[in-house]
């Protein structure tokens, strides 16, 4: 079983559709939970960053993680052609001895937002 | 993109040739990482350098891959002797502080070896 899984899709959904998107993981330890946003030919950005169980609210996206269920989502509201990208899930566990944070990234959910 | 450039932007090369990636983080930063992201496998975590030393390289796949950090603001990935299987986008990501896990990406370098 790998660390982190997520659906690669690809999802597709006209414009003004709210969007879910979703990981799931295995390892207890991981504490920190990010989305990363990649557009075409482009380097992963930071769009979300999640500490504790709950959501975390910042204009049309929503982070939400259950840590007793391994879950996390991101959830984006009234969607725009604009989103279209491949969505990453990471996280991270501090390592023993250290404050040293690898990251293990999804494989990313491919999103088109139609006009 | 933010604080890190990375050349060149394409490579294309042939198997067996000699290629090396290089990283200019032109932010503060205290770590920096080398990722692999193909659609098989995804983004995969090769090395990272804290303060310039490398602290884990067991994402490195095979003693061909080499990388090297020698000063803060530069750091080279190479491939010696590359192979089909090499072709992959490969970023390099830093992270600005000890007390964080963010990490920011370059804009990655596409390689293709024939």
């Amino acid at each position: 079983q790998k660390e982190v899984e997520q659906d690669p899709g690809p999802l597709s959904v006209p414009e003004g559709a709210i969007v879910s998107l979703n990981c799931t993981y295995s390892n207890s330890a991981f504490q920190y939970f990010m989305w990363y946003r990649q557009y075409s030919r482009k380097g992963p950005e930071l769009l979300m960053y999640t500490y504790s169980s709950g959501n975390k609210e910042d204009g049309r996206f929503t982070a939400q993680v259950d840590k007793s269920s391994k879950y996390i989502s991101l959830f984006i509201r009234d969607s725009q052609p604009s989103d279209s990208a491949t969505y990453l899930c990471a996280m991270s566990a501090k390592e023993s001895g250290g404050s040293n944070y690898k990251l293990t990234f999804g494989k990313g959910t491919l999103l088109t937002v139609n006009p | 993109d933010a604080g890190v450039i990375q050349s060149p932007r394409h490579e294309v090369t042939e198997m067996g040739q000699e290629v090396t990636l290089r990283c200019k983080p032109i932010s503060g930063h205290n770590s920096l990482f080398w990722y692999r992201q193909t659609m098989m496998r995804g983004l995969e975590l090769l090395i990272y350098f804290n303060n310039n030393v490398p602290i884990d390289d067991s994402g490195m796949p095979e003693d061909r891959f080499s990388a090297k950090m020698p000063n803060a603001s530069f750091s080279t990935l190479k491939i010696q002797p590359s192979e089909p299987r090499d072709s992959a986008v490969y970023f390099c990501a830093i992270r600005r502080g000890p007390s964080t896990d963010t990490q920011y990406f370059g804009p990655g370098t596409r390689l293709t070896v024939l």
